[in-house]
């Protein structure tokens, strides 16, 4: 499968834990975002890598989430001290260098905040 | 900032019937898209729109563009049960101020096609 792929895909955690997600885009697309969808609502942007360099973060990214990709390949996102409201869905979209071609998402990380 | 609104939110139709679901926004975009999500699923590209007047057609959805109304349609013929999902269109975003490009999504149109 040449797609985007994200693990995992379920993740159930307590109040205050830390977790990561990790994705993998389509091979050589050099544009990452990550989005968080929770219930009822559209996907909201969080934040944008080209190649290795992060390049927007949205304000919706609190000090508690950070998001690599070192090598410019696949990328993840931890989230510290989780708590109830970060419940979501965490999509992973990849697209190539170039600004008309879509983004292609991955199946998502729901996670679950006890 | 860009604000993308669908209507309606939630539309029950029955099967054979026609309707067409809006997606409005705020600034400028050339560049338009339509995802179909099932429940606990991600998103699948329906239509990618790049100009004004685009107009694409998958079996029974057709999609268009007015980028000047900022304005796009999706229409749906015939309907059959199989169509029930999260229809979302996205607009391409790029902000005047600086910063990169993304998606910004409106808030989807629920579609329950029943027998």
């Amino acid at each position: 499968d040449t797609g985007v792929s994200q693990d995992p895909r379920h993740k159930i955690t307590k109040r205050g834990q830390n977790v990561t997600f990790r994705c993998d885009p389509i091979s050589e697309h050099n544009r990452l975002y990550w989005y968080r969808q929770t219930l009822g609502q559209g996907p909201e942007f969080l934040t944008y890598f080209q190649n290795e360099a992060q390049l927007e973060k949205s304000r919706l990214l609190s000090d508690r989430f950070s998001a690599e990709r070192p090598k410019g390949s696949f990328s993840t996102l931890e989230i510290q001290r989780t708590e109830q409201g970060d419940s979501a869905m965490y999509l992973c979209a990849s697209s190539p260098s170039d600004r008309s071609d879509e983004q292609f998402f991955g199946p998502g990380t729901r996670l679950t905040v006890l | 900032e860009l604000k993308v609104e669908q209507n309606p939110l939630f539309l029950s139709m029955q099967e054979g019937k026609n309707y067409t679901i809006y997606c409005n926004y705020s600034t400028t975009s050339d560049r338009l898209y339509w995802y179909r999500q099932d429940p606990g699923k991600s998103l699948e590209s329906l239509f990618v729109l790049l100009s004004n007047g685009a107009v694409k057609q998958e079996g029974r959805l057709m999609a268009s563009l007015d980028t000047k109304a900022r304005l796009s349609t999706l229409h749906i013929t015939a309907a059959v049960h199989d169509l029930s999902a999260t229809y979302f269109c996205a607009v391409d975003y790029r902000p005047t101020q600086g910063g990169s490009e993304k998606l910004v999504f409106g808030k989807g149109t629920k579609l329950t096609v029943n027998p």
